[in-house]
């Protein structure tokens, strides 16, 4: 069983709708990371979240920490959404993160 | 705003052969990663490095690669032998403190390495 499990692997989506991804994993943690993967294979950082909800633009991560889950939020969806979505995990024993398999997002006008 | 860079963009390579992958992580940050990944696949973890000397390494990381900080700025991947599963997307990271005190990573753009 992989530690960190994202859902939907794909996902289409028309302009302005409201996207959900979600990320459950099965170890212990020290921070989840959402990144973004664009199509040329860049990654960039989008939250680092402990507890609770954060929020930037039309984005929002939210954690749950006594149930393992998490869900990156994005309002009003636009085509430049368009990307891959990763969930990764930081444990307390350990510097590295754990990777999610990934969401690919596609956002049509 | 400060950024991990990494060259070259684009590595192609004959099977056998030596590999250099180079990173200039953000001046500051202390901790440094190398991660990879193959085509269609999950990032994967290779390496972490701090305080020039490895701190954790996955098994993927076996005796045919090596990292190194030569001169306080560049961070390298070597692949002694390259194969062909080697072919991959490598990412350079480096943080301020360590993963395990909730620090950010920050993500190179990547060196795409085709083995042939």
């Amino acid at each position: 069983k992989n530690e960190v499990e994202q859902s939907p692997q794909n996902l289409t989506a028309q302009e302005g709708e409201f996207i959900t991804i979600n990320c459950s994993y099965s170890v212990g943690i020290s921070a989840l990371h959402w990144l973004q993967q664009h199509p040329g294979g860049g990654i960039v950082s989008l939250f680092m979240l402990s507890s609770g909800k954060k929020k930037h633009g039309r984005l929002i991560a939210t954690i749950n920490i006594q149930e393992k889950h998490s869900s990156l939020h994005i309002t009003a969806s636009h085509p430049r959404d368009s990307a891959v979505y990763i969930c990764a995990v930081g444990s307390y024993n350990t510097d590295k993160l754990i990777f999610g398999t990934g969401t690919r997002l596609q956002v049509f006008p | 705003e400060p950024e991990v860079t990494q060259t070259p963009s684009h590595q192609v390579t004959q099977m056998g052969q030596e590999v250099i992958l180079r990173c200039v992580p953000i001046s500051n940050h202390l901790y440094f990663y190398w991660y990879r990944q193959i085509l269609g696949q999950k990032v994967e973890f290779l390496v972490s490095f701090y305080n020039n000397e490895i701190s954790e390494k996955s098994e993927i990381f076996d005796d045919q690669f090596s990292v190194e900080r030569p001169d306080g700025s560049n961070f390298t991947l070597k692949i002694r032998s390259t194969k062909l599963e080697d072919s991959a997307m490598y990412f350079c990271a480096s943080s301020a403190a360590g993963t395990a005190s909730s620090y950010e990573q920050y993500f190179g753009p990547g060196t795409r390495l085709t083995v042939t």
